[in-house]
């Protein structure tokens, strides 16, 4: 079935320690999106990308990296300089038609819990 | 710049009962409009969506009309059931905005027997 894979479920951060989140998608969606929610509030977006090798900075970028190789792929780096990460992170993907003025739907994956140690 | 408001939570219903939740919106392009929901633990599955103003979606019992005249996008359902209890967020896309999705801040729904 496609969908959009994250791993791990779960994962933990030391102090000082950078951790990188996996997002995976087999629907041959060209735009990737990660998102941070807190518990209570809605979604915020750090980064998103469109195609390849190309990506922009969301609302709450500062602390966090990404990289777009390949299509399926938009892994999430929660560096240390991000000195709250303790949130649910969740990945999501669309298509991208610059051809026509309907937004497509994003489909997301099931997040990742990340908490401080 | 863009924005969603949804009203807030809780909202606490006996099963057959009836929810509207109500979202308004502020763009400046053309955008069209999502409502997504989460089950504790999960992502976000979308509900439904317009993407013109008077298109009506639809799913699972779940209905909601863009009112492009009043900037809204209110979800209803006419019977609710204990497994609809979950968070639904109301969300715009705007293509003027490279397709990100701008969210309202949820609004929880617990359904009781």
């Amino acid at each position: 079935d496609g969908g959009i894979t994250q791993s791990p479920k779960y994962l933990f951060r030391k102090e000082g320690q950078n951790v990188t989140l996996s997002c995976e998608q087999n629907l041959n969606h060209d735009a990737m999106y990660w998102y941070r929610q807190d518990p209570g509030q809605g979604l915020r977006l750090i980064y998103y990308s469109q195609i390849v090798n190309d990506f922009q900075k969301g609302d709450i970028a500062e602390g966090y990296s990404v990289s777009r190789e390949k299509k399926e792929s938009f892994p999430l780096t929660v560096t240390s300089a991000q000195k709250n990460p303790t949130a649910f992170y969740l990945c999501a993907s669309s298509l991208y038609r610059t051809t026509t003025l309907i937004n497509q739907p994003q489909h997301f994956g099931d997040g990742t819990r990340l908490s401080i140690l | 710049g863009d924005s969603v408001t949804q009203m807030e939570g809780p909202v606490t219903l006996s099963e057959e009962a009836f929810l509207t939740i109500n979202c308004t919106y502020t763009a400046t392009g053309y955008p069209s409009l999502f409502w997504y929901v989460q089950y504790p633990g999960e992502g976000l599955q979308l509900l439904l969506k317009a993407t013109k103003a008077d298109d009506k979606g639809s799913n699972k019992g779940f209905e909601a009309t863009y009112r492009k005249e009043t900037t809204s996008f209110h979800l209803e359902k006419g019977s609710v059931q204990v497994s609809d209890s979950a968070v639904y967020f109301c969300a715009l896309s705007d293509r003027a905005a490279g397709n990100k999705l701008t969210f309202g801040g949820g609004t929880r729904v617990l359904v009781k027997p």
